[in-house]
């Protein structure tokens, strides 16, 4: 089946730092879509790329469509205390007929003041 | 505000129970889609359902079961048979592979943590 691999798996940073996590897959997808997650909450998007090649800023935050279609980053400027939590990446793509939407496992943010 | 109502937040199950998660969304989305996220794991697709009355199998659906009696409500049975319910349940929406903007993102609930009694 389809698989996402993201990393780093975790990173412990300081408050000020750039950030960067990747997903990389062996599958093709037409949509990537970054989420944020806090504890105990759901996901929440921060950043939709839709085409091959795109780069997306949402703030402090930069992501690209990988030009194969096979992978993505997110980037996060001058890190301050509210980013820790999860990262998620996902890719979407159609399987029989329907859009499917695969997760990576998550990149945990802790960061010290 | 528009958005997805999970309820309730917490829930406790027993052997043998069933129990229902229940997901309402006032967003006028199509698609509505089970979510199950085990600790440090990314979320896994449960079921999902593209229109009323109408649902498809994730990749782990055996021992759940779902309805979709109206657009608003995509409720989530965990039954017995499911052995290791344990785990936060996230219930997100979108507009759906037919609607002109089928590629839009989902939104996520704030989540169902189910455990064992």
């Amino acid at each position: 089946g389809q698989q996402l691999n993201q990393s780093p798996q975790s990173m412990f940073i300081q408050e000020g730092e750039d950030v960067s996590m990747n997903c990389t897959s062996s599958s093709i997808f037409n949509t990537w879509l970054w989420y944020k997650q806090d504890p105990g909450e759901g996901p929440v998007l921060l950043i939709a790329l839709y085409k091959a090649g795109e780069l997306t800023s949402n703030g402090r935050l930069t992501a690209q469509f990988g030009i194969t279609r096979k992978d993505s980053f997110l980037n996060i400027s001058a890190s301050i205390p509210s980013d820790v939590g999860i990262y998620f990446c996902a890719g979407r793509l159609r399987v029989q007929g329907a859009q499917k939407l695969v997760f990576g496992q998550g990149t945990r943010l802790t960061i010290n003041p | 505000d528009g958005g997805i109502t999970q309820s309730p937040k917490y829930l406790f199950r027993k052997e043998g129970q069933n129990v229902t998660l229940s997901c309402e969304q006032n967003l006028n989305h199509d698609a509505m889609y089970w979510y199950r996220q085990d600790p440090g794991q990314g979320l896994r697709l449960i079921y999902y359902s593209q229109i009323v009355n109408d649902f498809q199998k994730g990749d782990i659906a055996e021992g759940y079961s779902v309805s979709r009696e109206k657009k608003e409500s995509f409720p989530l049975t965990v039954t017995s048979a499911q052995k290791n319910p344990t785990a936060f349940y996230l219930c997100a929406s979108s507009m759906g592979d037919r609607s002109p903007y089928g590629n839009r993102p989902q939104h996520f609930g704030d989540g169902t943590r189910l455990s064992i009694l």
